[in-house]
């Protein structure tokens, strides 16, 4: 158990939907991080938030957002959802902004259907 | 540009005996690199990670050696065991960049 927490687990959801995905970081962490995993590929990395504010962006479209909380839980929102979003989406979280271990969840996987 | 490359989708080893994982990069700017483990319906587990000012690193029945020169890193298992067999995937960072660029993965099997 990594101490990431996601929720949920499994969403089933129709096109043109929009869901959000929830992500508790471990203890003391201040860094979230998230990542998409499609069909045979390796984890692209989305976006990098770190005790409140967006430090990076990587291929994330504009179609999806995210943020993160005084709590430093982060949610990612996917609006206008399409049948090539259907994936993994793993958060994870290290203790400081950016360069160090990162410890994941055990993810969401979206299908839209 | 697949930057962080692992060639070898799949390798089977017998219970044991050594597993070598191999990994190549291709950004200069890389100076941290880390290997996890992932387990079907499971997020990756980090494993064992090795500084750019070091080549080798070592943690219990994991070993992890860097090749600056030829951009290279290798994960050493031994003894392999039943339990260790997984994909495991090669990342790598700058200490300057947030993202963990990861390789695609090789699926050990670890065989009785």
């Amino acid at each position: 158990d990594s101490g990431v927490t996601q929720t949920p687990k499994h969403l089933i959801t129709a096109t043109g939907q929009r869901v959000t995905l929830r992500c508790s970081p471990r203890s003391g962490d201040l860094s979230v991080y998230w990542y998409q995993q499609s069909l045979d590929q390796g984890l692209q990395f989305l976006i990098h938030y770190y005790n409140g504010e967006e430090r990076a962006k990587g291929n994330i479209l504009e179609r999806f957002s995210a943020q993160q909380f005084p709590d430093l839980h982060s949610e990612l929102n996917l609006s206008s959802l399409e049948l090539g979003d259907s994936a993994l989406y793993f958060c994870a979280s290290s203790a400081h902004g950016g360069g160090d271990e990162q410890f994941f969840g055990p993810g969401t996987r979206l299908t839209v259907l | 540009d697949q930057q962080v490359k692992q060639n070898s989708p799949s390798l089977s080893v017998q219970e044991g005996r050594i597993s070598i994982l191999n990994c190549d990069y291709t950004n200069s700017m890389f100076d941290y690199f880390l290997w996890y483990k992932k387990y079907p319906a499971e997020g990756p587990t980090f494993l064992i990670s090795i500084s750019s000012i070091k080549d080798k690193n070592e943690d219990g029945r994991f070993t992890v050696f860097l090749n600056k020169s030829a951009k290279h890193l290798s994960l050493h298992i031994v003894p392999s065991q039943p339990g260790d067999s997984a994909v495991y995937f090669c990342a790598a960072s700058a200490q300057t960049a947030s993202k963990l660029t990861f390789g695609t993965g090789t699926r050990l099997q670890v065989t009785l």
